[in-house]
């Protein structure tokens, strides 16, 4: 079946500018993860939904960072005002709810110029 | 501060020999144990896991090890394979919240024909 796939594959931006990462889940997950991979690091998370709300939001760095998953499906990260300190590969990634099997998307790769 | 630690950023064997990934945890809290692959341009891949209360997990080429007194897991291959050259995550959970995966920063394992 379908693995969780996330656009755009990679997405350049202006400093300043607005930003939208998409993440469509494997049918069937409750639960969704966002995590953000800098150079030389490992994932970290970001937030994490259960259905359609945000049950864990402890890893969004600043008010800039906002991710929404109004059918509790398809989800979407979103980075206002973006800095050159936002580049980095967004992954997204759901699952089933047992633990740690959690399936991960290509990620998105921002490069904020 | 890290709470999940391999402090090894790389590693190279040759083919047929065996590869020992090492992993350091600061956390008692953390209850379960994972290891994820991850190829370049790709999410990470689950592996192989552990829960705190077994010491070995085993699977084919793949054996996972967890001294909790040491707050310390490895990850053994054997044989190795040129296919297994990738980066090796080390991940932790604490069950009973959002099971967020606290990850390592990673070691690149190169297998050698």
């Amino acid at each position: 079946g379908a693995g969780v796939s996330q656009t755009p594959s990679n997405k350049v931006t202006e400093k300043g500018k607005y930003v939208e990462l998409r993440c469509d889940p494997i049918s069937g997950h409750t639960a969704l993860y966002w995590y953000r991979q800098s150079l030389g690091q490992g994932p970290e998370f970001l937030i994490y939904f259960q259905g359609t709300g945000a049950a864990d939001d402890s890893g969004l760095p600043n008010d800039r960072f906002f991710a929404v998953r109004p059918e509790g499906s398809v989800s979407t990260l979103k980075i206002q005002r973006t800095e050159r300190g936002d580049s980095a590969v967004y992954l997204c990634a759901s699952s089933p709810g047992t633990p740690g099997e959690q399936y991960f998307g290509p990620g998105t790769r921002l490069t904020v110029t | 501060d890290q709470q999940v630690k391999q402090n090894s950023p790389s590693l190279s064997v040759q083919e047929g020999r065996i590869s020992i990934l090492n992993c350091d945890y600061t956390n008692s809290m953390f209850d379960y144990f994972l290891w994820y692959k991850k190829y370049p341009a790709e999410g990470p891949t689950f592996l192989i896991s552990i829960s705190s209360i077994k010491d070995k997990n085993e699977d084919g080429r793949f054996t996972v090890f967890l001294n909790k007194s040491a707050k310390h897991l490895s990850l053994h291959i054997v044989p190795s394979q040129p296919g297994d050259s990738a980066v090796y995550f080390c991940a932790a959970i604490s069950q009973g919240g959002s099971e967020k995966l606290v990850f390592g920063k990673g070691t690149k394992l190169t297998v050698n024909p």
